[in-house]
């Protein structure tokens, strides 16, 4: 099954506009990933994050992690239209040996 | 560097059918892997190897043989074509330093788009 969900499935904004996105996750992990897709290509990683941080940031991205609550959140601020696409939390679940496993994603749509 | 490359980009197969997927990196990986894509949904892993010699089984390996003969190359079979792994293939790869897999970003191929009829 898979280990991260995102919420929510489809998030529409305008230009301008930040974007949050969550994922969570079932079992303990080592790391989270963040990848972007767009449309019809292959994935494009963003950010890691490991278990023992909290929050990263790099250039509009900005990524919190509670493991408490077994939950990341992706924050993309001052959005671009060129900012459409689907995003993905990944995980390597502490047990899951060498296995890293995704979520379903969130689509983003920036509205001009 | 080319990174990771596969191919074909599209293949269209009839139920029964047999072929190969092909996947190649050149930055000396030793983790890669194969995602199956189905619409509107996120990636699910098929089989996976930790370097030459070594593979195992991802999350839906039914169906599918993977190999890894050299560090480059992870070539995934198709068995039996049926029309449930229609569907879009990944592969991707990482260093795997040391450490588990999610410790590192992880590179993806274009996909491979499959039909099976």
């Amino acid at each position: 099954s898979q280990q991260g969900e995102e919420d929510p499935q489809a998030l529409s904004i305008q230009e301008g506009e930040n974007a949050t996105m969550n994922c969570s996750y079932k079992t303990s992990i080592n790391n989270l990933q963040w990848y972007r897709q767009n449309s019809g290509r292959g994935l494009v990683h963003l950010i890691l994050i490991r278990s023992n941080e909290r929050e990263k940031h790099s250039g509009r991205l900005r990524v919190t992690l509670d493991t408490s609550k077994k939950s990341s959140s992706l924050l993309i601020t001052a959005s671009r239209a060129a900012d459409t696409a689907s995003y993905f939390c990944a995980t390597d679940g502490a047990t899951s040996g060498s296995r890293l496993t995704f979520g379903e994603g969130t689509q983003l749509t920036v509205n001009p | 560097n080319a990174g990771v490359t596969q191919t074909p980009k599209f293949q269209v197969l009839k139920t029964g059918q047999s072929m190969t997927l092909q996947c190649a990196q050149d930055m000396n990986h030793e983790y890669m892997s194969w995602y199956r894509q189905d619409p509107g949904m996120g990636l699910r892993l098929i089989h996976y190897s930790v370097g030459a010699g070594i593979t195992d089984q991802g999350e839906v390996p039914n169906g599918y043989n993977v190999s890894r003969s050299t560090t480059e190359d992870f070539p995934l079979r198709l068995l039996s074509a049926a029309p449930s792994q229609t569907s879009v293939y990944f592969c991707a790869s990482n260093p795997l330093a040391g450490g588990s897999p999610g410790s590192y970003e992880q590179y993806f191929g274009p996909g491979t788009r499959l039909t099976v009829t």
